[in-house]
């Protein structure tokens, strides 16, 4: 079964600071990856997804993700820290079960805190 | 609009209740989805709909849970005889299921429905 995770519960970064949320993925086939972002009790935005071609995906909001194969990962990363990025952040896969069904698997998630 | 939405946003109940949860997916998408998301936790997979038709249910979803996609557009997840597990945020999403896509991939959530069972 394929699974998502991402090793750390929770990041705190100052404003401004670089940050990179780690996602590794277990998956057989070729996998379709995404980044959403959640804020307190919302529904999930989708920052940036990979399908094939170009390994580095560029996203909303100034994020970026690197796809390498070969270590299985797909993190998320961003220059420079907003305040507003503060959320939590889930990386998933998309798996195709038969049929038409191309279910996400989620990560648990990272929580972002910002210090100003 | 033109986003998923979910009616009602929040929904507190007592145990034992029957609840119902509505999913009104983008205009043009004819694949729906339910996720159960606990706290501390991602979302998790319940149920998928290809128009009006339920092709996949998880375990999870439990005999005191239904579904339904009547006319192929807006979705109703109930659940009977509520528990206090059943706590959670319930979350629909949509996509545009194009054969052969990517498209296909990706998915639109709504904001969800809070439940509480008291």
């Amino acid at each position: 079964a394929q699974s998502v995770t991402q090793p750390d519960i929770h990041i705190t970064v100052s404003e401004g600071a670089s940050l990179e949320l780690r996602c590794n993925y277990s998956y057989g086939a070729t996998p379709y990856l995404f980044w959403y972002v959640q804020s307190p009790g919302q529904g999930l935005q989708l920052l940036l997804k990979y399908f094939s071609g170009d390994t580095l995906v560029q996203g909303i909001k100034g994020f970026e993700a690197e796809f390498k194969r070969s270590q299985s990962s797909f993190n998320l990363r961003k220059p420079s820290v907003h305040w507003s990025d503060a959320a939590e952040y889930f990386c998933a896969v998309a798996q195709n079960s038969g049929g038409s069904n191309y279910k996400l698997t989620f990560g648990k998630g990272t929580l972002l805190t910002v210090n100003p | 609009d033109t986003g998923v939405s979910q009616d009602p946003r929040h929904k507190i109940t007592k145990r034992g209740q029957n609840v119902t949860f509505r999913c009104d997916p983008i205009s043009e998408h004819n694949r729906l989805y339910w996720y159960r998301q606990t706290l501390g936790q991602g979302p998790e997979f319940l149920t998928y709909f290809q128009n009006e038709a339920q092709l996949e249910k998880s375990r999870l979803l439990s005999d005191r849970f239904s579904a339904e996609r009547p006319k192929g557009s807006f979705s109703t997840l109930e659940i009977q005889r509520t528990e206090q597990g059943d706590s959670a945020m319930y979350l629909c999403a949509s996509s545009a299921g194009l054969a052969g896509a990517l498209l296909s991939y990706e998915q639109f959530f709504g904001p969800g429905t809070r439940l509480t069972v008291l």
